[in-house]
């Protein structure tokens, strides 16, 4: 049982690079979600897909870009990578967007350092 | 305001004792969902609990207790007889049912270390 599968693992970036963050989810959920842990700040929300064709902007949208390519996959997009964006960054996947009781499923995560 | 707070950031016991990680949350939303997750040294987050603002019972899972109080608007979490695998960061989740969206606000997370 996958669940929900990031990658990469681990990741290095200088400033002003670009990369993509991958996401894939094998439980045919429809809304998928991406998160950034810092420390001392939780998780907190940067972009999600409600379902396939739409995305919307969570609370710390700036500096990325996300594309929801088909129900299974949602990658995040960093076009210029800055410091502030040194992060773990997860995905998730839940059932349904207003769904009463579904918990997210998140991925392992991605650590991200910009130097 | 909609928040999720964790005042404690890191608690440290020894085994065998019990431990109240408590979180307390803001919404304007009467209808709600509370959640705990768990991340162990590997990284991952896995999913302990929901609760929906209409249930107030508390729940028991093993060594794992939570108790939902609407009127102080808390949603701890208590583990008993606590052992070295419960070792993680801790974190409470609050579900506003507006919004039109899954949207989980966090807390900050509380550490918990269990020393043998």
């Amino acid at each position: 049982n996958a669940g929900v599968t990031q990658t990469p693992k681990f990741q290095v970036l200088k400033t002003g690079q670009s990369m993509t963050l991958q996401c894939a989810q094998d439980m045919n959920h429809n809304s998928m979600y991406w998160y950034r842990q810092d420390p001392g700040m939780g998780l907190r929300l940067i972009y999600y897909s409600a379902s396939e064709g739409t995305t919307d902007k969570g609370e710390v949208p700036n500096g990325y870009n996300v594309s929801r390519l088909n129900k299974r996959e949602f990658s995040l997009r960093l076009e210029s990578a800055a410091p502030s964006q040194t992060s773990v960054y997860f995905c998730a996947s839940s059932e349904a967007d207003r769904g009463v009781n579904s918990p997210l499923h998140f991925g392992n995560g991605t650590r991200l350092t910009v130097t | 305001a909609q928040k999720v707070t964790q005042a404690q950031t890191e608690i440290s016991v020894v085994e065998k004792e019990d431990v109240t990680l408590d979180c307390v949350y803001e919404t304007r939303d009467t209808t709600y969902y509370l959640f705990w997750y768990k991340q162990p040294p590997s990284g991952e987050l896995v999913f302990l609990i929901r609760r929906n603002s209409f249930d107030e019972q508390n729940e028991i899972s093993g060594r794992y207790s939570w108790n939902f109080q609407k009127s102080t608007s808390s949603f701890n979490f208590t583990i008993t007889a606590s052992q070295v695998v419960d070792s993680a960061v801790y974190f409470c989740a609050l579900k506003p049912f507006s919004g039109g969206y899954n949207k989980l606000i966090f807390g900050a997370g509380t550490r918990l270390a269990v020393h043998p």
